[in-house]
């Protein structure tokens, strides 16, 4: 069993809709998560980075850790063509930055 | 912004060849990071380095070779180019040796073996 585990997809969904992307993992351990955004062809860039527990809040991006779950969310309100991407969940363990653990990826196609 | 930047975009080479991949990074970064990326498979840690001149084997260190003389360079070696060395490869960086700060990645260079 792989530690992240990700839908891979893909999701289409109609402009302007709220897309919820998510991954569970199993180390308890993982404290830091984090969301990358990548686009064909491209390298990933990073969209949110959240410690521990909670919300936090950035423009249409929400990324959620239920810690109790050991589950993480990135939800996209009033989606765009151009949030047409892979995005994928990374985590990692307090003080080991230098190894992440990647999900697999989501591919997410937002029509016009 | 953080910026890394990997030399080539595209690249193909022959079996055989050795392979030099560069990146550099313009934010003091102590860490460095390649990877490979295949469909299927994800992103796997080939090399880092925490330091100048220091190296760590990662997941699939094998066939690979990495190089770091100044902290902002880091550079990737395919020793021998072999077909199944065919891939996305991508560099990292981040800040702190101990820290708790995400990577960056630069664009990646996709690279052909033939």
């Amino acid at each position: 069993q792989k530690e992240v585990e990700q839908d891979p997809g893909p999701l289409s969904v109609p402009e302007g809709a709220i897309v919820s992307l998510n991954c569970t993992y199993s180390n308890s351990a993982f404290q830091y998560f984090m969301w990358y955004r990548q686009y064909s062809r491209k390298g990933p860039e990073l969209l949110m980075y959240t410690y521990s527990g909670g919300n936090k809040e950035d423009g249409r991006f929400t990324a959620q850790v239920d810690k109790s779950s050991k589950y993480i969310s990135l939800f996209i309100r009033d989606s765009q063509p151009s949030d047409s991407a892979t995005y994928l969940c990374a985590m990692f363990r307090a003080g080991s930055a230098r190894q992440l653990t990647f999900g697999s990826g989501t591919q997410l196609t937002v029509l016009p | 912004d953080v910026k890394v930047t990997q030399s080539s975009r595209y690249l193909v080479k022959r079996t055989g060849e050795k392979v030099f991949l560069e990146c550099v990074q313009d934010m003091d970064h102590e860490n460095m990071f390649w990877y490979r990326q295949d469909p299927g498979l994800g992103l796997r840690l080939i090399y880092f380095s925490y330091d100048v001149k220091m190296k760590e084997k990662g997941d699939i260190p094998e066939g690979y070779s990495v190089s770091r003389e100044k902290k902002e360079r880091f550079s990737l070696i395919l020793e021998s180019a072999s077909t199944n060395q065919t891939s996305m490869y991508l560099c990292a960086s981040s800040l702190g040796p101990r820290g708790n700060q995400p990577q960056h990645f630069g664009d990646g260079t996709r690279l052909s073996i033939l």
